[in-house]
């Protein structure tokens, strides 16, 4: 149980395109998904926290702009990269909360390349 | 604000040896977790420690949490292949922070015959 679920798994598109990503809980409803960043060989930064039917709220230094995140239903989170540039390539990963619990699960992450 | 710091950051071993990663964190965290990553893959949960002195043991891997010392530990015993991976810890805040994680560094673990 507790499947969390990424698509794509990978995506290579042009600068100044939009992509994208969507994060699905598919055995359990998710109060909260969480989005991270991870650069090759470094660690995983969080970029927002996602609740179901509200806006996001981002770290630090992410531009809410660029990075639109929506958590439209208990099992769907999405990400959207707007105007990628080769910068914005990286490896995206989200999780997510069961309800009242504790424990994220993660998603098997997006490999964006930007070219 | 929470920050976690993971030493070593790169760990080459023998087979057969038994080593130690260290996880320091900054202020409260109510939870520490383990996780391991492969090559080109998402996280792994190894362990979630809640209380001081908590220890768990899966395989080869033993957990613990030293709250006082804001320090947890994960030990190696006689290590084989299978473990090369990067190993994370993550520390849990709480409070207004309630479900983010913050990550250290990551150990890269590489074991050699």
């Amino acid at each position: 149980g507790a499947v969390v679920s990424q698509h794509p798994s990978w995506v290579i598109c042009k600068s100044g395109t939009s992509v994208k990503i969507e994060c699905r809980s598919l055995d359990f409803q998710a109060t909260t998904m969480f989005w991270y960043r991870q650069f090759p060989k470094q660690s995983l930064m969080l970029m927002a926290t996602s609740n179901e039917g509200s806006k996001a709220t981002y770290e630090q230094g992410v531009e809410k702009d660029k990075f639109l995140i929506n958590h439209a239903s208990l099992t769907l989170s999405t990400l959207t990269v707007t105007s990628a540039h080769p910068e914005d390539s990286s490896f995206y990963i989200c999780s997510a909360s069961q309800t009242f619990t504790d424990t994220q699960y993660f998603g098997p992450g997006t490999r964006l390349t930007v070219l | 604000e929470l920050k976690v710091e993971q030493n070593p950051l790169f760990l080459s071993m023998q087979e057969g040896k038994n080593y130690t990663i260290y996880c320091n964190y900054s202020t409260t965290s109510d939870r520490l977790y383990w996780y391991r990553q492969d090559p080109g893959k998402s996280l792994e949960s190894l362990f979630v420690l809640l209380s001081n002195g908590a220890v768990k043991q899966e395989g080869r891997l033993m957990a613990s949490l030293d709250t006082k010392a804001r320090l947890s530990t994960l030990h190696i015993t006689a290590a084989v292949h299978d473990l090369s991976a990067t190993y994370f810890c993550a520390g849990h805040a709480g409070g207004t922070s309630y479900g983010k994680l913050t990550f250290g560094q990551g150990t890269i673990l590489t074991v050699h015959p």
